[in-house]
């Protein structure tokens, strides 16, 4: 069993508030990682793909750092709105074998008006 | 544009009957196709995947099964549900088999098993 840890578990801020997650995955035969946005009642929804150590990916308000040395990967969200609660995932590939992700539990995120 | 169906959407089933659970995917040729399940409390986890009609690769050894019997659809099955099958089924694609591939979700079904 591959463990994907994330943290905090959930989150709670005001809106314009910035927040940070964190995902921590063995560093070992690191391939890919990947960030989701899941809202309710909707698919999870792709953010960013990293390969590279020192990668760093923005969308939007959205950035996400990784670091395959030490094995995390922060994700920011600038000025929160209420439209990004959500859950957010992020999944490991190890090797290049067939796509298979290992999937964190989520932090999920709200954001008060 | 590729699109994804999977239904039902809800399904409450009593402990030992079947179950079949359907995903197509519309709009691309030869996806890499999976089933993935969040039970409460837990993580999404990779169930079954497929690389092409007829090729299914098992992830955790359960009383489910899957089956690709045609490119764009994958099916997923059980002969006796058990309580512990409860959970968000999800449906997902890709269009390449590196790990560094986007999968593209389905709208999920959820299983209540009673």
């Amino acid at each position: 069993i591959l463990n994907v840890e994330q943290s905090p578990q959930s989150l709670n801020v005001q809106e314009g508030d910035s927040t940070n997650f964190t995902c921590s995955f063995p560093s070992s035969n690191f391939y890919a990682l990947h960030w989701y946005r899941w809202e309710t009642a909707k698919s999870p929804e792709a953010l960013f793909v990293m390969t590279l150590n020192g990668d760093e990916k923005k969308k939007g308000r959205i950035s996400a750092t990784l670091n395959t040395k030490e094995g995390y990967s922060y994700l920011y969200i600038k000025g929160s709105q209420p439209e990004d609660s959500a859950t957010y995932l992020c999944a490991l590939s190890r090797g290049s074998t067939l796509g298979r992700l290992y999937f964190g539990r989520g932090t999920q995120l709200t954001v008060w008006p | 544009s590729q699109t994804i169906h999977q239904w039902p959407v809800t399904l409450v089933q009593p402990v030992g009957s079947p179950l079949s659970l359907e995903c197509t995917v519309e709009g691309t040729s030869n996806p890499n196709l999976y089933w993935y399940r969040q039970a409460a409390g837990r993580g999404l986890q990779l169930l079954f995947y497929s690389v092409g009609i007829g090729q299914i690769s098992s992830e955790v050894p359960q009383n489910l099964s899957a089956s690709r019997p045609q490119d764009r659809q994958f099916i997923l099955s059980s002969k006796k549900l058990l309580l512990s099958d409860s959970g968000f089924y999800l449906c997902a694609w890709s269009v390449g088999a590196g790990g560094s591939y986007e999968q593209y979700f389905g709208p999920g079904t959820r299983l209540t098993v009673t």
